[in-house]
């Protein structure tokens, strides 16, 4: 079954740590993966996919079909970073998407 | 900007009552999904639709149905609300050609008492 697991509901780091959210998936096709963000009183938005190998606001997620992960990093972390974060798997033909349970950063001054 | 707008920010409806959470996309999207948000277990999908009057339940459906009539609408309907349907509730929408990007509402907080 498809499944998205991120081990962490709660992340803290200091700002200027790097920050490391870990995803990992369980999927038997071809996996397309990405992470969405919501910040405090916003909608949930996207931060990045896979497929087009990008870099925002710092992030970057590279996907490791060895390891079944999509782990997101970024070098630095800014109070802005604070927010709730979702990797997400698409399915049925990208159809479809399967979240994982969120993990909740928190960026301390 | 695609905008996804659902009716009500804050919803409290009493046990047994029939519940109907509205959402509206104004891009002409095929594709639209309801998703509850719960702590601890993210997101799960209740149902989706491909296009209008098209629907197939996601991995939670029970006790929730929809309705598509319109593309720009995407209905959830709690056919008898019970407590353990307290939840945040996201509408998305997106197209299929979009590099599977969806956009979401800004969701509605139901409180069932």
């Amino acid at each position: 079954a498809q499944r998205v697991t991120q081990p962490e509901k709660l992340l803290s780091v200091f700002k200027g740590a790097p920050v490391e959210l870990k995803c990992n998936y369980s999927y038997s096709g071809s996996p397309e993966l990405f992470w969405y963000v919501q910040y405090s009183r916003q909608r949930l938005q996207l931060l990045l996919r896979h497929i087009s190998r990008e870099s925002i606001k710092g992030f970057t997620a590279d996907l490791n079909k060895g390891e079944t992960s999509f782990h997101l990093k970024k070098p630095f972390a800014q109070e802005e970073d604070s927010a709730m974060y979702y990797c997400a798997l698409a399915i049925q033909g990208a159809q479809k998407l399967v979240f994982g349970q969120g993990t909740r950063l928190t960026i301390n001054p | 900007d695609v905008k996804v707008t659902q009716s009500s920010r804050y919803l409290v409806k009493r046990t047994g009552e029939k519940v109907f959470l509205e959402c509206v996309q104004d891009m002409d999207h095929e594709n639209m999904f309801w998703y509850r948000q719960d702590p601890g277990l993210g997101l799960r999908l209740i149902y989706f639709s491909y296009d209008v009057k098209m629907k197939e339940k996601g991995d939670i459906p029970e006790g929730y149905s929809v309705s598509r009539e319109k593309k720009e609408r995407f209905s959830l309907i709690l056919e008898s609300a019970s407590t353990n349907q307290t939840s945040m509730y996201l509408c998305a929408s997106r197209s299929p050609g979009d590099n599977y990007g969806y956009t979401f509402g800004s969701g509605t907080r139901l409180t069932v008492v």
